[in-house]
């Protein structure tokens, strides 16, 4: 069964500061990991994807299969980075059916 | 249309009525979704179309829960019998790509239970 674990439900940081989410899932196969984010009154939107290896908005996460984690970083963040995180898991041949985890919100705060 | 759309946005329903639930995906879109929001549980996935295919129902909690999708389009979502705990913010999303993770979501229904 695939499950992802998102133990943080709220993250408070100063702006400027670094931003880590975690993210860590299981799954016997082989993973394809996402970031999904809602701003406030907006819709749930792809935020990256581990396969692309790209920065987006100052984002960056590494899949790392040893640790089983997809963690999302930022160096700097910023007030306009507030919002819901979600970790998705997908799977090869899957389609793009997901399982998400319980969210993080994160907070920036001047 | 430029998004998903889901229609209610919002319905509150006495305990024991029916409800339908619309999505409208993107034009072309050959995949559909649905899933659930509820709080502190993220989102767990209902059901899935795909094409022609023979849709996935390996998330629907119960046998009260149903979805068809006509035409390989409009999609509903009906929850028969409603309870209080199926009272959550249904989402739908669609995509076109297979296998990019990049499932466009619209504004969801906000389901309330009474």
């Amino acid at each position: 069964a695939q499950r992802v674990t998102q133990p943080e439900k709220l993250l408070s940081v100063f702006k400027g500061a670094p931003v880590e989410l975690k993210c860590n899932y299981s799954y016997s196969g082989s993973p394809e990991l996402f970031w999904y984010v809602q701003y406030s009154r907006q819709r749930l939107q792809l935020l990256l994807r581990h396969i692309s290896r790209e920065s987006i908005k100052g984002f960056t996460a590494d899949l790392n299969k040893g640790e089983t984690s997809f963690h999302l970083k930022k160096p700097f963040a910023q007030e306009e980075d507030s919002a819901m995180y979600y970790c998705a898991l997908g799977f090869t041949g899957g389609g793009n059916k997901l399982t998400f985890g319980t969210g993080t919100q994160l907070k920036v705060e001047l | 249309g430029a998004g998903v759309s889901q229609s209610p946005s919002n319905k509150v329903t006495e305990k024991g009525k029916d409800v339908e639930l619309r999505c409208d995906p993107i034009s072309g879109h050959t995949a559909l979704y649905w899933y659930r929001q509820s709080l502190g549980q993220g989102l767990e996935f209902l059901i899935y179309f795909q094409g022609n295919s023979a849709p996935d129902k390996s998330g629907l909690p119960s046998d009260r829960f149903s979805a068809e999708r006509t035409g390989g389009s409009v999609s509903t979502l009906t929850i028969q019998r409603t309870q209080q705990e199926d009272s959550a913010v249904y989402l739908c999303a669609s995509s076109l790509e297979q296998g990019s993770g990049k499932l466009f979501f619209g504004s969801g229904t906000q389901l309330s239970v009474l």
